[in-house]
């Protein structure tokens, strides 16, 4: 079983549409959580961090966390074609390592 | 801002030659890593280390070592390259003042092409 696991999409949304994106992890004693966003070409970059259960906003996006189900996700309001990208859900294990799910990659049709 | 600078953007090498990836950053972080990318595979952590002359395995180090001896360089060698380790490879640091150090700056990415 994969420590971190993503749907591998393609994920295709409308442009205004809500984008969501889920993430489960099997390290129960996981405490952080991270979601980074990749344009094709180009590093990852961190967009979104979740510490604790329950919802985190920023702006448009919106993380929630759910320890008990080990699930992560990512919600994006009104989404734009600048979302389209692959998006890397982490988490800080144990071992004291960041494991990356394999991304979803989000397409946002204009 | 944060910079990570990885030395080669592309690099072809020959079976069996030794490879050097260099990686510096710029803002005195404690941590670095180094990924491998590789399509539907998603990130791997070959190698990352703490603080200087300090190195860990992560899930994926047979084929690699890796030398820290400045805090703000960390680089990775491929002793003998091989066609199974053509990938991108990408470097990361992050600070130890952050909680779980779990965000990571990402330098360009190297993509390597051993032949």
């Amino acid at each position: 079983q994969k420590e971190v696991e993503q749907n591998s999409g393609p994920l295709s949304v409308p442009e205004g549409a809500i984008a969501s994106l889920n993430c489960t992890y099997s390290d129960r004693v996981s405490q952080s959580f991270f979601w980074y966003r990749q344009y094709s070409g180009k590093s990852p970059e961190l967009i979104m961090s979740i510490y604790s259960n329950g919802d985190k906003e920023d702006g448009r996006f919106t993380a929630q966390l759910n320890k008990a189900s080990q699930y992560v996700s990512l919600l994006i309001r009104d989404s734009q074609p600048s979302d389209s990208a692959t998006y890397l859900c982490a988490v800080w294990s144990s071992a004291r390592q960041l494991t990356f799910g394999s991304g979803t990659q989000l397409t946002v049709l204009p | 801002d944060v910079k990570v600078t990885q030395s080669s953007r592309y690099l072809v090498k020959r079976t069996g030659e030794k490879v050097f990836l260099e990686c510096v950053q710029d803002m005195d972080h404690e941590n670095m890593f180094w990924y491998r990318q590789d399509p539907g595979l998603g990130l791997r952590l070959i190698y990352f280390s703490y603080d200087v002359k300090m190195k860990e395995k992560g899930d994926i180090p047979e084929g690699y070592s890796v030398s820290r001896e400045k805090k703000e360089r960390f680089s990775l060698i491929l002793e003998s390259a091989s066609t199974n380790q053509t990938s991108m490879y990408l470097c990361a640091s992050s600070t130890r003042d952050r909680g779980n150090t779990g965000e990571l700056f990402f330098g360009e990415g190297s993509r390597l092409t051993v032949l």
